[in-house]
């Protein structure tokens, strides 16, 4: 893969779950992040880095810096347990995922 | 509501072919290109390719260049991908998916998705 996630991480409800997305294209390439439960399309959560679209919870946010972009989930509910991919443009063209992350909340 | 409309489940033999289909508003139609994501069972998203509404202009991934086609009639709105020489491998659901003016390239507006199986 171009982008580069652990395979998962755990937490416990109210505590913060920081998801990284390691990739050569950063920092001249944006980094967005999506969420996917079972059975359901992924949602996109934060784009361009940082911003967040409308309806997206204030808990959810994304920073980069260097080669790393970074989601951060703030006080971690239930709800949250889901599959969290990265998404930037490809080192050959085009665009590419990571791997995903698998968020279990304890 | 489901802004990306898809056609329905397909089960194929390998070395067939399989269209997809994508529908929407005029709006979203467009309005940015569309892009096709497909997800293995139990695996990733793997971005395979983007078409302009406008132009007709495509693109795809290396590993699918040679057997994808991205076309679109812009009567009915709909947006379409074939991919050819289907192998157990391409069993998958795939996506079609468009970045809203919002959100730069990200991926806002999702199809519900299309099960492609291909068996024997």
């Amino acid at each position: 893969y171009d982008l580069t996630q652990p395979p998962s991480i755990s937490v416990s409800p109210g505590q913060t779950a920081r998801l990284t997305c390691s990739g050569s294209a950063f920092p001249n390439q944006y980094c967005y992040w999506y969420q996917q439960k079972p059975g359901q399309a992924p949602v996109l959560v934060t784009y361009k880095d940082s911003e967040r679209p409308s309806g997206i919870p204030e808990r959810f946010s994304g920073s980069s810096s260097g080669t790393m972009a970074t989601l951060t989930i703030s006080g971690v509910q239930a709800e949250d347990e889901a599959d969290y991919y990265c998404h930037s443009a490809g080192t050959s063209g085009g665009w590419v995922f990571g791997g995903g992350t698998k968020l279990t909340v304890l | 509501q489901v802004q990306l409309v898809q056609s329905g489940a397909e089960m194929k033999k390998p070395g067939a072919s399989v269209k997809v289909s994508c529908k929407t508003s005029e709006h979203i139609f467009n309005n940015n290109d569309f892009n096709w994501v497909r997800q293995a069972p139990g695996q990733g998203l793997e971005w395979m390719g983007w078409m302009n509404p406008n132009s007709g202009n495509s693109d795809s991934a290396q590993k699918f260049r040679g057997r994808v086609t991205m076309t679109r009639n812009t009567s009915t709105t709909t947006a379409y991908l074939e991919l050819s020489g289907l192998s157990f491998e391409d069993t998958a659901v795939y996506y079609c998916t468009k970045a809203s003016k919002t959100t730069g390239d990200g991926f806002d507006i999702w199809g519900q998705g299309t099960m492609v199986t291909i068996s024997s």
